[in-house]
């Protein structure tokens, strides 16, 4: 299986301020037919996750400009700028390029 | 607006047996792919089982090969997860996931497994 590592396992922030988490695979992600399937998601606090980014840098339906994701091959960044307190919480990528689709292990987005 | 309800959770027996469902609604159910993904407490996310939009093609993970069986109805709109042979190890909360843009994009509120003895 695909490993996907994250870090850093926890990221204190300060509101309004700006991080970055970093998301590596064991292997490249791109796809035979040229697409790379790497994913973010949030999940906040008792809720189920939801997605944010998809195929690394799409934002998904009403996310707001504030996420961004980058990234090629084995080596993929989530951008936060302006950090709200909905934005805390658990943060995980995904890979859905190779079978089976493995995520990666979270980062903590917490208050310092 | 999509939705996705799971039921069915509950306390089992180490061995035994448990249904979870998957009520969809506020999309074209039949259209898409879906997937169970898995969460023990205080764990990250597991990919448990997908079934094409026809439910004709099922794919699992290894751990649960053999035991569990995802299927569909699509004139109910309904997922399905037939779980046999229940291990402590499976113990987890059990979400229900779209295929909408080749990922797992709406998800369910989830549903909790426990098993025990």
């Amino acid at each position: 299986d695909v490993l996907m590592t994250q870090t850093p396992v926890s990221l204190p922030v300060s509101l309004g301020g700006q991080v970055s988490i970093s998301c590596r695979s064991s292997q490249s992600l791109v796809h035979s037919d040229g697409n790379t399937y790497l994913h973010w998601y949030l999940q906040k606090p008792g809720q189920s996750p939801q997605l944010l980014i998809y195929r690394v840098s799409n934002r998904f339906s009403g996310v707001p400009d504030r996420f961004s994701g980058s990234g090629s091959g084995t080596d993929f960044t989530l951008k936060i700028s302006r950090v709200e307190p909905e934005d805390l919480g658990v943060y995980y990528c995904l890979q859905s390029t190779h079978f089976p689709p493995t995520f990666g292990s979270g980062t903590k987005l917490e208050i310092k | 607006e999509v939705q996705l309800v799971e039921s069915g959770g509950g306390l089992v027996q180490p061995g035994r047996s448990l249904k979870l469902s998957c009520a969809a609604s506020g999309f074209t159910f039949s259209n898409y792919g879906m997937h169970w993904i898995r969460q023990a407490p205080t764990k990250g996310l597991e990919w448990v089982a997908s079934i094409s939009p026809s439910g004709g093609s099922t794919y699992y993970r290894d751990s649960v090969k053999g035991r569990f069986t995802i299927s569909r109805d699509n004139a109910k709109s309904t997922l399905y997860l037939q779980m046999n042979s229940l291990r402590s190890e499976d113990t987890a909360t059990y979400y229900c996931a779209t295929n909408h843009i080749h990922t797992f994009a709406y998800w369910g509120q989830g549903t909790l497994v426990t098993v025990s003895s």
